[in-house]
Protein backbone atom coordinates (compact mmCIF):
# COMPACT_ATOMS: atom_id res chain seq x y z
CA UNK A 1 0.00 0.00 0.00
CA UNK A 2 0.82 3.75 0.03
CA UNK A 3 3.87 4.50 2.43
CA UNK A 4 3.17 7.72 4.52
CA UNK A 5 5.30 9.18 7.19
CA UNK A 6 4.51 11.40 9.85
CA UNK A 7 7.00 13.84 11.90
CA UNK A 8 7.29 14.36 14.87
CA UNK A 9 5.47 12.11 16.53
CA UNK A 10 5.30 13.88 19.45
CA UNK A 11 4.80 17.82 20.15
CA UNK A 12 4.74 20.36 22.80
CA UNK A 13 4.27 23.29 22.35
CA UNK A 14 2.99 26.49 24.67
CA UNK A 15 -0.38 27.50 24.59
CA UNK A 16 -0.33 30.25 21.78
CA UNK A 17 2.46 29.26 19.93
CA UNK A 18 2.21 27.19 16.60
CA UNK A 19 2.06 23.60 15.59
CA UNK A 20 3.22 22.15 12.21
CA UNK A 21 3.15 18.53 11.81
CA UNK A 22 4.28 17.04 8.17
CA UNK A 23 3.47 14.05 6.00
CA UNK A 24 5.78 12.46 3.48
CA UNK A 25 4.25 10.07 0.79
CA UNK A 26 5.61 8.15 -2.25
CA UNK A 27 2.54 7.25 -4.89
CA UNK A 28 3.00 10.56 -6.80
CA UNK A 29 -0.87 9.70 -8.06
CA UNK A 30 -2.27 10.66 -4.44
CA UNK A 31 -4.80 13.18 -5.02
CA UNK A 32 -6.40 13.96 -1.68
CA UNK A 33 -5.20 15.04 2.07
CA UNK A 34 -6.99 14.67 4.92
CA UNK A 35 -6.04 15.28 8.21
CA UNK A 36 -7.67 13.51 11.41
CA UNK A 37 -7.83 14.41 15.21
CA UNK A 38 -8.34 11.97 17.93
CA UNK A 39 -9.08 13.12 21.23
CA UNK A 40 -8.14 11.31 24.37
CA UNK A 41 -10.78 8.06 24.39
CA UNK A 42 -12.51 9.57 21.36
CA UNK A 43 -12.97 8.45 17.40
CA UNK A 44 -10.38 10.01 14.96
CA UNK A 45 -12.70 12.80 13.34
CA UNK A 46 -11.46 14.67 9.89
CA UNK A 47 -10.19 17.97 10.83
CA UNK A 48 -9.32 19.38 7.25
CA UNK A 49 -8.37 17.96 3.82
CA UNK A 50 -6.57 19.26 0.69
CA UNK A 51 -7.02 18.22 -2.94
CA UNK A 52 -3.88 17.95 -5.32
CA UNK A 53 -5.12 21.03 -7.19
CA UNK A 54 -4.87 23.44 -4.69
CA UNK A 55 -1.55 24.44 -2.91
CA UNK A 56 -2.90 25.81 0.92
CA UNK A 57 -6.36 25.36 2.00
CA UNK A 58 -6.88 27.52 6.11
CA UNK A 59 -10.24 26.82 8.40
CA UNK A 60 -9.48 29.54 10.90
CA UNK A 61 -6.68 28.26 13.21
CA UNK A 62 -5.61 25.82 11.34
CA UNK A 63 -4.31 24.99 7.90
CA UNK A 64 -2.95 22.61 5.14
CA UNK A 65 -0.67 22.93 2.54
CA UNK A 66 0.81 20.51 -0.14
CA UNK A 67 3.47 20.23 -2.54
CA UNK A 68 3.10 17.84 -4.80
CA UNK A 69 7.00 18.29 -6.64
CA UNK A 70 8.10 17.00 -3.11
CA UNK A 71 5.44 14.82 -2.08
CA UNK A 72 4.65 16.12 1.36
CA UNK A 73 1.52 17.60 3.10
CA UNK A 74 1.49 19.93 6.35
CA UNK A 75 -0.68 20.39 8.61
CA UNK A 76 -0.62 24.05 10.60
CA UNK A 77 -2.17 24.92 14.10
CA UNK A 78 -1.94 28.74 15.22
CA UNK A 79 -2.92 30.19 17.98
CA UNK A 80 -2.82 26.97 19.67
CA UNK A 81 -5.57 26.10 22.68
CA UNK A 82 -5.64 23.43 25.50
CA UNK A 83 -8.29 21.87 23.15
CA UNK A 84 -5.98 21.75 20.21
CA UNK A 85 -3.91 18.49 22.81
CA UNK A 86 -4.96 15.36 20.80
CA UNK A 87 -3.44 13.13 18.59
CA UNK A 88 -3.75 13.86 14.84
CA UNK A 89 -3.03 11.37 11.78
CA UNK A 90 -2.54 12.20 8.09
CA UNK A 91 -3.88 9.96 5.47
CA UNK A 92 -3.24 9.42 2.00
CA UNK A 93 -5.50 6.90 -0.59
CA UNK A 94 -3.71 3.78 -0.77
CA UNK A 95 -4.50 2.75 -4.45
CA UNK A 96 -7.97 3.59 -6.91
CA UNK A 97 -10.48 3.27 -4.56
CA UNK A 98 -11.25 4.58 -1.08
CA UNK A 99 -8.55 3.22 1.40
CA UNK A 100 -6.96 5.45 3.10
CA UNK A 101 -2.93 4.94 4.74
CA UNK A 102 -3.08 6.56 7.89
CA UNK A 103 0.44 7.75 9.21
CA UNK A 104 1.42 6.79 12.96
CA UNK A 105 0.07 9.96 14.67
CA UNK A 106 1.67 12.79 16.26
CA UNK A 107 0.86 13.05 20.11
CA UNK A 108 -0.17 17.19 20.30
CA UNK A 109 0.57 18.58 23.85
CA UNK A 110 -0.11 22.41 24.66
CA UNK A 111 0.93 24.06 27.58
CA UNK A 112 -1.39 26.14 29.94
CA UNK B 1 -27.99 11.56 11.26
CA UNK B 2 -26.94 9.17 14.01
CA UNK B 3 -23.34 8.48 12.52
CA UNK B 4 -21.56 5.05 12.34
CA UNK B 5 -23.09 2.91 15.11
CA UNK B 6 -21.09 0.57 17.14
CA UNK B 7 -22.12 -2.16 19.71
CA UNK B 8 -20.91 -3.51 22.29
CA UNK B 9 -18.63 -0.28 23.43
CA UNK B 10 -16.37 -2.58 25.49
CA UNK B 11 -16.34 -6.13 25.49
CA UNK B 12 -14.38 -8.53 28.36
CA UNK B 13 -13.57 -11.97 27.47
CA UNK B 14 -11.80 -15.06 28.15
CA UNK B 15 -9.24 -16.05 25.24
CA UNK B 16 -10.13 -18.48 23.70
CA UNK B 17 -14.15 -17.16 23.24
CA UNK B 18 -15.64 -16.17 20.36
CA UNK B 19 -16.02 -12.51 19.93
CA UNK B 20 -18.53 -10.65 17.91
CA UNK B 21 -18.15 -6.84 17.19
CA UNK B 22 -21.14 -4.76 15.46
CA UNK B 23 -21.36 -1.99 12.93
CA UNK B 24 -24.13 0.26 11.66
CA UNK B 25 -23.24 2.67 8.62
CA UNK B 26 -24.21 6.17 7.56
CA UNK B 27 -27.17 5.35 5.56
CA UNK B 28 -26.59 6.42 1.88
CA UNK B 29 -22.41 5.43 2.99
CA UNK B 30 -21.01 2.33 0.17
CA UNK B 31 -18.31 2.15 1.53
CA UNK B 32 -17.61 0.33 5.44
CA UNK B 33 -13.93 -0.14 6.93
CA UNK B 34 -12.88 -2.03 10.03
CA UNK B 35 -9.85 -0.75 11.47
CA UNK B 36 -8.08 -1.66 14.69
CA UNK B 37 -6.08 0.26 16.80
CA UNK B 38 -3.15 -0.25 19.52
CA UNK B 39 -0.46 1.88 20.57
CA UNK B 40 2.14 -0.29 19.51
CA UNK B 41 0.63 -0.78 15.68
CA UNK B 42 -1.14 2.58 15.47
CA UNK B 43 -4.00 2.53 13.28
CA UNK B 44 -4.36 -0.16 10.86
CA UNK B 45 -6.97 -0.82 7.94
CA UNK B 46 -8.34 -4.17 8.30
CA UNK B 47 -10.73 -4.86 5.90
CA UNK B 48 -12.55 -2.85 3.45
CA UNK B 49 -16.35 -3.27 1.67
CA UNK B 50 -17.89 -1.54 -1.44
CA UNK B 51 -21.89 -1.84 -1.60
CA UNK B 52 -21.35 -5.06 0.24
CA UNK B 53 -18.90 -6.76 -1.08
CA UNK B 54 -15.18 -7.25 0.57
CA UNK B 55 -12.86 -5.83 -1.70
CA UNK B 56 -9.52 -5.92 0.18
CA UNK B 57 -8.99 -8.41 3.63
CA UNK B 58 -5.05 -8.41 3.08
CA UNK B 59 -5.29 -6.59 6.82
CA UNK B 60 -6.90 -9.15 8.33
CA UNK B 61 -4.00 -10.98 10.47
CA UNK B 62 -5.19 -14.13 9.89
CA UNK B 63 -8.05 -16.95 9.83
CA UNK B 64 -9.08 -15.84 13.63
CA UNK B 65 -10.57 -13.15 12.26
CA UNK B 66 -13.69 -12.99 9.80
CA UNK B 67 -16.08 -9.71 8.62
CA UNK B 68 -19.21 -10.35 6.99
CA UNK B 69 -21.43 -7.15 5.23
CA UNK B 70 -25.00 -9.15 4.92
CA UNK B 71 -26.22 -5.70 3.93
CA UNK B 72 -25.91 -2.25 3.42
CA UNK B 73 -26.49 -1.22 7.22
CA UNK B 74 -25.23 -3.83 8.99
CA UNK B 75 -21.48 -5.43 9.37
CA UNK B 76 -19.97 -7.97 11.78
CA UNK B 77 -16.08 -8.75 12.56
CA UNK B 78 -15.61 -11.93 14.57
CA UNK B 79 -12.46 -12.79 16.32
CA UNK B 80 -12.42 -16.45 17.07
CA UNK B 81 -10.74 -17.85 18.68
CA UNK B 82 -10.28 -14.75 20.69
CA UNK B 83 -6.64 -14.49 22.04
CA UNK B 84 -4.97 -11.52 24.34
CA UNK B 85 -2.98 -10.04 21.69
CA UNK B 86 -6.08 -8.89 19.99
CA UNK B 87 -7.24 -6.10 23.06
CA UNK B 88 -7.09 -3.40 21.17
CA UNK B 89 -9.89 -0.74 20.17
CA UNK B 90 -12.07 -1.57 16.89
CA UNK B 91 -13.15 0.94 14.58
CA UNK B 92 -15.54 0.98 12.47
CA UNK B 93 -15.67 4.05 9.67
CA UNK B 94 -18.02 4.38 6.87
CA UNK B 95 -17.83 7.18 3.54
CA UNK B 96 -20.15 7.92 0.69
CA UNK B 97 -18.60 9.90 -2.49
CA UNK B 98 -16.66 12.50 -0.70
CA UNK B 99 -14.13 10.35 0.14
CA UNK B 100 -14.50 11.50 4.28
CA UNK B 101 -14.34 8.73 6.63
CA UNK B 102 -16.58 9.32 9.49
CA UNK B 103 -15.92 6.95 12.49
CA UNK B 104 -18.13 4.69 15.19
CA UNK B 105 -17.19 5.22 18.71
CA UNK B 106 -15.22 2.21 18.62
CA UNK B 107 -15.29 -1.33 20.49
CA UNK B 108 -12.71 -1.73 22.95
CA UNK B 109 -11.88 -5.27 23.25
CA UNK B 110 -9.87 -6.85 26.39
CA UNK B 111 -8.82 -10.60 26.11
CA UNK B 112 -7.98 -12.31 29.33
Amino acid sequence: GENVEQHPSTLSVQEGDSAVIKCTYSDSASNYFPWYKQELGKRPQLIIDIRSNVGEKKDQRIAVTLNKTAKHFSLHITETQPEDSAVYFCAVPAGDDYKLSFGAGTTVTVRA
Amino acid sequence: DAGVIQSPRHEVTEMGQEVTLRCKPISGHNSLFWYRQTMMRGLELLIYFNNNVPIDDSGMPEDRFSAKMPNASFSTLKIQPSEPRDSAVYFCASSGTTREQFFGPGTRLTVL
